[in-house]
């Protein structure tokens, strides 16, 4: 694998934010992606970085450091709906295909 | 819009039958992905297709084969199915134009073995 690493679970309160930070194997890497999956449903994409810096949408913003082989998703204004798992994936040159990572399990507590 | 297809939506089998399952990627969509994704696992990137032709091949078993069709729906194959291969299967397709970089994917299949 791309050794993708982000952590298994985070805990937020309705209403403020939440960062999930997701680390990867920089040789070889092309761009990086985000993912929010509801238990037994589709991954649905949520964001692609290929430069450094920061993508905003609307609530969600993600952000890539290529050099540092790390990115960032940022929630904010927590909603309910928000809990789900997100999955950080990597996209390597030549390929198209995705290596995810094992996912983070978002909780929104009211 | 349309999305990805995938039939059957939930399949059951048992240890040693076969099985086929089917996507259908969204209209002008050229490339075609399976993954496999285990219970609380990340998916896990089988096999691609990009105008018929296989583009990479990941985790695949030998016991699985997979292709894709004139019309760009894709099949794939599962022989002498075992308890392990119990998963959520997803089909997603993207256009190989790179100013469309987004991998779509379908509802997913769920194949149970028992």
């Amino acid at each position: 694998g791309q050794n993708i690493d982000q952590p298994t679970e985070m805990t937020a309160t309705e209403g403020a934010i939440v960062q999930i930070n997701c680390t990867y194997q920089t040789s070889g890497f092309n761009g990086l992606f985000w993912y929010q999956q509801h238990a037994g449903e589709a991954p649905t994409f949520l964001s692609y970085n290929v430069l450094d810096g920061l993508e905003e949408k609307g609530r969600f913003s993600s952000f890539l450091s290529r050099s540092k082989g790390y990115s960032y998703l940022l929630l904010k204004e927590l909603q309910m709906k928000d809990s789900a798992s997100y999955l950080c994936a990597a996209e390597m040159n030549g390929d198209y295909k995705l290596s995810f990572g094992a996912g983070t399990t978002v909780t929104v507590r009211a | 819009a349309a999305g990805v297809i995938q039939s059957p939506r939930h399949l059951i089998k048992e240890k040693r039958e076969t099985a086929t399952l089917k996507c259908y990627p969204i209209p002008r969509h050229d490339t075609v992905y399976w993954y496999q994704q285990g219970p609380g696992q990340d998916p896990q990137f089988l096999i691609s297709f990009y105008e018929k032709m296989q583009s990479d091949k990941g985790s695949i078993p030998d016991r699985f084969s997979a292709q894709q069709f004139s019309d760009y729906h894709s099949e794939l194959n599962m022989s002498s199915l075992e308890l392990g291969d119990s998963a959520l299967y997803f089909c997603a397709s993207s256009p190989r134009d790179r100013d469309s970089y987004e991998q779509y994917f379908g509802p997913g299949t769920r194949l149970t073995v028992t």
